[in-house]
């Protein structure tokens, strides 16, 4: 079975404009979440979204924004991009909510520097 | 404010013996706690969980323990091996909150095992 796929796996920006990384959850999969992980801030959550719908977010303010197709692909948009936001960008997958299922899997994340 | 702390950022142990990885929480109603393993340049794997009606989960190596009381679990790795350094989080689940239960996750704690 395939795992989660996260593209692409690095990308340079400059201040002030805006990217989208996508994510492909595991086959069967309904739910994607979505983190932030920097050296200083560990693993940081940003959404989570199930069936097509936001049922989690964290505390990034609103330029941090996602969505999610009817096929479960899931991806994350940031808008007016700021050096803050360089850090690794962790996708993962479950069949059901997060805080419900026995255990996340996780893609290879997408390296965001932003110069 | 950190739900869940891993307040030793990093370990150092010698190739065949124990690890013990430390976790705290401060949310007596948090009911499922899990470990994941996270390797340089990949998204972190699951490792082991624990219900908040056990005290202690094992799995080969792994065992993870969980004082109720103390709010503190630990992950034990014997014998630890080379391979297993990498950094390791723990995490938390909230007893359901409607569609609102969401994994609160530690900071990480960096496991170094020299040969």
């Amino acid at each position: 079975k395939a795992g989660v796929t996260q593209t692409p796996r690095y990308l340079i920006k400059t201040r002030g404009q805006q990217v989208t990384l996508s994510c492909s959850p595991i086959s069967g999969h309904r739910s994607v979440s979505w983190y932030q992980q920097t050296p200083g801030q560990g693993l940081q959550f940003l959404f989570e979204y199930f069936s097509e719908t936001q049922r989690n977010k964290g505390n990034f303010p609103g330029r941090f924004s996602g969505r999610q197709f009817s096929n479960s692909r899931s991806e994350m948009n940031v808008s007016t991009l700021e050096l803050g936001d360089s850090a690794l960008y962790l996708c993962a997958s479950s069949r059901g909510l997060a805080g419900e299922s026995v255990e996340q899997y996780f893609g290879p994340g997408t390296r965001l520097t932003v110069t | 404010d950190q739900q869940v702390k891993q307040n030793s950022p990093s370990l150092s142990v010698q190739e065949g013996r124990i690890s013990i990885l430390n976790c705290d929480y401060t949310n007596s109603m948090f009911d499922y706690f899990l470990w994941y393993k996270k390797y340089p340049a990949e998204g972190p794997t699951f490792l082991i969980s624990i219900s908040s009606i056990k005290d202690k989960n094992e799995d080969g190596r792994f065992t993870v323990f969980l004082n109720k009381s103390a709010k503190h679990l630990s992950l034990h790795i014997v014998p630890s091996q080379p391979g297993d350094s990498a950094v390791y989080f723990c995490a938390a689940s909230p007893p359901n909150a409607g569609n609102n239960r969401k994994l609160i996750w530690g900071l990480g704690t960096s496991l170094a095992v020299n040969p």
